[in-house]
């Protein structure tokens, strides 16, 4: 069946500007989460959707960021006013449920210049 | 708050041989979840084994396994049998059990890179 798919896959922009990114999370999955991969690094956590509930937020890294999931499927991360910093792989996941394996999807690399 | 930390940025084996890569993390929780992912050069993150913290015996799966050490906080990934596809990025990461000690998101270590010599 179909993975967890991402786009764009490679998004450049320039400083300032607003971006959004689009996650396909597995048919059927309840738990869909957000992560940050700089250069080299480990994962940071941004947030977590779990079927209806409140999302957890507490990973986002400053108000210009935001996300939504939208019928409990598909979910847009949202940077607006880019800096350079924010430039990362952006990594989604889904999973069946807040206890299973999260499926990752292949990210979408941002360069914000 | 839980950290994880791994100690070796790389880590290189000799294709056959057996590798071990350490992960140590620190929670006040006892309810949680551990686990060892492996992301490739495709950027694709693969779970390679995972270890509930209630369970004593370790986690095995084909030439992967772990030791687990839950008075020292320790959950380190061993490979058997190392093959050259077993070349990558693996990241070791924890998850809490849920409310109400805390939610659902996973922290992952900075990562061990592992390079397979043919």
């Amino acid at each position: 069946g179909a993975g967890v798919s991402q786009s764009p896959s490679n998004k450049v922009t320039e400083k300032g500007k607003d971006v959004e990114l689009r996650c396909d999370p597995i048919s059927g999955h309840t738990a869909l989460y957000w992560y940050r991969q700089s250069l080299g690094q480990g994962l940071e956590f941004l947030i977590y959707f779990q079927g209806n509930s409140a999302p957890d937020k507490s990973g986002l890294p400053s108000d210009r960021f935001s996300a939504e999931r939208t019928g409990g499927s598909v979910s847009t991360l949202t940077i607006q006013r880019t800096q350079q910093e924010d430039s990362a792989v952006y990594l989604c996941a889904s999973s069946p449920g807040r206890y299973n394996e999260q499926f990752f999807g292949p990210g979408t690399r941002l360069t914000v210049l | 708050a839980q950290t994880v930390t791994q100690s070796q940025p790389e880590m290189s084996v000799q294709e056959a041989e057996t590798v071990t890569l350490s992960c140590t993390y620190d929670t006040s929780e006892s309810d949680y979840y551990l686990f060892w992912y492996k992301q490739p050069p495709s950027r694709q993150m693969i779970l390679v084994i995972r270890q509930e913290a209630y369970k004593q015996q370790n986690a095995t799966e084909n030439r992967f396994s772990v030791n687990f050490q839950k008075a020292a906080k320790s959950f380190s990934l061993k490979i058997s049998d190392s093959q050259l596809g077993d070349a990558a990025m693996y990241f070791c990461a924890y998850r809490s059990g849920g409310l109400p000690t805390g939610g659902f998101k996973t922290i992952f270590g900075a990562g061990t890179r592992l390079f397979v010599k043919a």
